[in-house]
């Protein structure tokens, strides 16, 4: 079964703007990380977030994490259309097994 | 660097036919490996992972198996394919440090 959702399903914006994805999972957790996929392609890793950390920054993306509400964000600013793609949420209780959430289709509008 | 190759890349079988889709990773000894299935605008589904030769654990019971021949080769195999099996397999490999995964560029099955 899924330990982290994402919300929501599908997010439109426009090139500049910025873009917040959210996540929630079920059990506690090790750490949290995210993943973008290009259409077609395999994933990539973008930033890990441990349980006992509230908030991470990688270029142009924010994480947050708030483990009394079993939840995190992922913030894009300044959007680009290379940033199309679709974002995962992935949770680790034991760390050799990432759960993967459903993910947030993200479109960027020149 | 460490490279995650898969092949096929894209792979089209009849109902009943066989499975064998093969992954190696390249530059790191003795990882932690992993198949994901995707469906369709879904997200990942683990398949099986495996922290060493010979050593296979199931995550979901199906008609898919899974074996580890060499310290840096995965093996997906099935004996006979179902249409429900159609979908986007991907190979991970994970850092032991972090835990974070590394994927390889995925087997697009379509069973027809």
């Amino acid at each position: 079964s899924q330990q982290g959702e994402e919300d929501p399903q599908a997010l439109s914006i426009q090139e500049g703007e910025n873009a917040t994805m959210n996540c929630s999972y079920k059990t506690s957790i090790n750490n949290l990380q995210w993943y973008r996929q290009n259409s077609g392609r395999g994933l990539v890793h973008l930033i890990l977030i441990r349980s006992n950390e509230r908030e991470k920054h990688s270029g142009r993306l924010r994480v947050t994490l708030d483990t009394s509400k079993k939840s995190s964000s992922l913030l894009i600013t300044a959007s680009r259309a290379a940033d199309t793609a679709s974002y995962f949420c992935a949770t680790a209780l034991i760390s050799y097994k990432l759960s993967f959430g459903a993910g947030t289709t993200v479109t960027v509008r020149a | 660097s460490q490279t995650i190759h898969q092949w096929p890349a894209t792979l089209v079988q009849p109902v009943g036919s066989p499975l064998s889709l093969e992954c190696t990773v390249e530059g790191t000894s003795n990882p932690n490996l992993y198949w994901y299935r995707q469906a369709a605008g879904r997200g990942l589904q683990l398949l099986f992972y495996s922290v060493g030769i010979g050593q296979i654990s199931s995550e979901v019971p199906q008609n898919l198996s899974a074996s580890r021949p060499q310290d840096r080769q995965f093996i997906l195999s099935s004996k006979k394919l179902l249409l429900s099996d159609s979908g986007f397999y991907l190979c991970a490999r994970q850092e032991i440090n972090t835990g974070e995964l590394f994927f390889g560029e995925g087997s697009r099955l379509t069973v027809l």
